[in-house]
């Protein structure tokens, strides 16, 4: 079965601090790859997401994500974070095989030390 | 900016009850969606919906859970008898088409607390 893993639970950064948040699928093809953030209180935003191309993809917020075929990742990365990306940030693929229903990690709680 | 909309923010209701949750999909989007997160776990997807039909469900979604389009704006989410475990985050969502390359456009959320 398809599945998301992301394997940090929480991750505390310095502001300012470059950011790395690891996500892992399990799937067969190259899935449909997205991040969302949720906000204290929030709904999910759309982050980014990759269908094809570029296997590094630009998103909102200065937040950017790369594709690692080899690796089955899509790891999302920002080069310097700021008070306000204190979120919880999930990765989630849709597949063909699932009906592109998207399949969530659990997600990383990001904590931004001052 | 259009965005999927949702109320209540915060629902509590004794178990065994009733509950309708209530979400604007965006105008245009044909394609809605309902999902939960109970506290500490994963999204789950519940159940899609396109033409007046469901067109794909989980397992969570049993004889329980309903969904209705009964106008041209909403689209509900009712739950007949309630249970503790029913106690989560719902998100409803919306999409202008289906397939893995178009983004689901989620709202901000309802909490159901069961007691």
């Amino acid at each position: 079965a398809q599945s998301v893993t992301q394997p940090d639970i929480h991750i505390t950064v310095s502001e300012g601090a470059s950011l790395e948040l690891r996500c892992n699928y399990s799937y067969g093809a190259t899935p449909y790859l997205f991040w969302y953030v949720q906000s204290p209180g929030q709904g999910l935003q759309l982050l980014l997401k990759y269908f094809s191309g570029d296997t590094l993809v630009q998103g909102i917020k200065g937040f950017e994500a790369e594709f690692k075929r080899s690796q089955s990742s899509f790891n999302l990365r920002k080069p310097s974070v700021h008070w306000s990306d204190a979120a919880e940030y999930f990765c989630a693929v849709a597949v063909m095989d699932s009906n592109y229903q998207l399949i969530w990690g659990a997600g990383t709680k990001l904590i931004i030390k001052p | 900016e259009p965005e999927v909309t949702q109320t209540p923010s915060h629902q509590v209701t004794q178990m065994g009850q009733e509950v309708i949750l209530r979400c604007v999909p965006i105008s245009n989007h044909l394609y809605f969606y309902w999902y939960r997160q109970i506290l500490g776990q994963k999204v789950e997807f519940l159940v899609s919906f396109y033409n007046n039909e469901i067109s794909e469900k989980s397992e969570i979604f049993d004889d329980q859970f309903s969904v209705e389009r009964p106008d041209g704006s909403n689209f509900t989410l009712k739950i007949r008898s309630t249970k503790l475990e029913d106690s989560a985050m719902y998100f409803c969502a919306s999409s202008v088409r289906q397939g893995g390359n178009n983004e689901q456009f989620f709202g901000p959320g309802t909490r159901l607390t069961v007691l």
